[in-house]
């Protein structure tokens, strides 16, 4: 089955500098992949996915890149702000697949200091 | 209401006890899971129903009993538990399992302490 490895397990960076988190999948069937984002007391929420047929997607301060070949895809916030301070799930699922379920990765604790 | 919500908040119960999670979505969603979300792991999928029909057990241990009386409502009943069973239960719902193609919105979760 599907293994996702995230990392680092914890980042921290000064306000205004860039963060990336890392994973990794094992099934190259693997075609939908989204972020989670959980904020200390909160639930998890969405925050971006991308698909397998694109390489990188945006959306304002966030992207997501996806690199098909070593199977690897990765999460970059730009200019960091306090609110980003928080723990991000990447996560891996085969769209169409009878085990379509997400398999999430173990989490980064994301430290945006002021 | 509205989204996913979860009662209880917090439970803390002994070893011997019966008690009852429950999880309601008001998204009009088919699907509704079960996660165990333990310190330093992943997000650990437990249960899902689709269309009130469950459509994955992930091995997980027959302390733990789930029912879906309908696409709204999910509840996990716990009996016996253990100590490591002690953690967050996310409930979430997505528009359909199908392949995993739907944003999940979970709730705030049940925190479990076992004694």
């Amino acid at each position: 089955g599907e293994n996702v490895e995230q990392h680092p397990s914890t980042l921290s960076v000064q306000e205004g500098d860039s963060a990336v988190i890392k994973c990794t999948y094992s099934d190259s069937a693997s075609n939908y992949f989204p972020w989670y984002k959980q904020e200390l007391g909160k639930r998890p929420q969405l925050i971006i996915d991308i698909r397998s047929n694109v390489g990188e997607k945006k959306d304002q301060r966030i992207a997501v890149t996806l690199n098909k070949t070593a199977k690897h895809f990765s999460l970059h916030i730009t200019e960091t702000q306090p609110e980003d301070s928080a723990v991000y799930f990447c996560a891996a699922s085969i769209v169409g697949g009878s085990q379509g379920n997400l398999i999430f990765g173990k989490g980064t604790k994301l430290s945006v200091k002021p | 209401e509205t989204g996913v919500t979860q009662t209880p908040r917090h439970l803390v119960m002994g070893m011997t006890n019966k008690k009852s999670l429950k999880c309601e979505q008001h998204l009009g969603h088919n699907a509704m899971y079960w996660y165990k979300q333990s310190a330093k792991k992943p997000l650990e999928l437990m249960f899902v129903y689709n269309f009130k029909e469950q459509t994955e057990n992930n091995s997980v241990p027959s302390r733990f009993s789930p029912e879906c009386p309908n696409s709204s409502h999910l509840f996990l009943h716990l009996h016996t538990l253990q100590p490591e069973d002690s953690a967050l239960y996310l409930c979430a719902s997505s528009q359909d399992s199908a392949g995993g193609t739907g944003e999940l919105f979970f709730g705030e979760g049940s925190r479990l302490t076992v004694l």
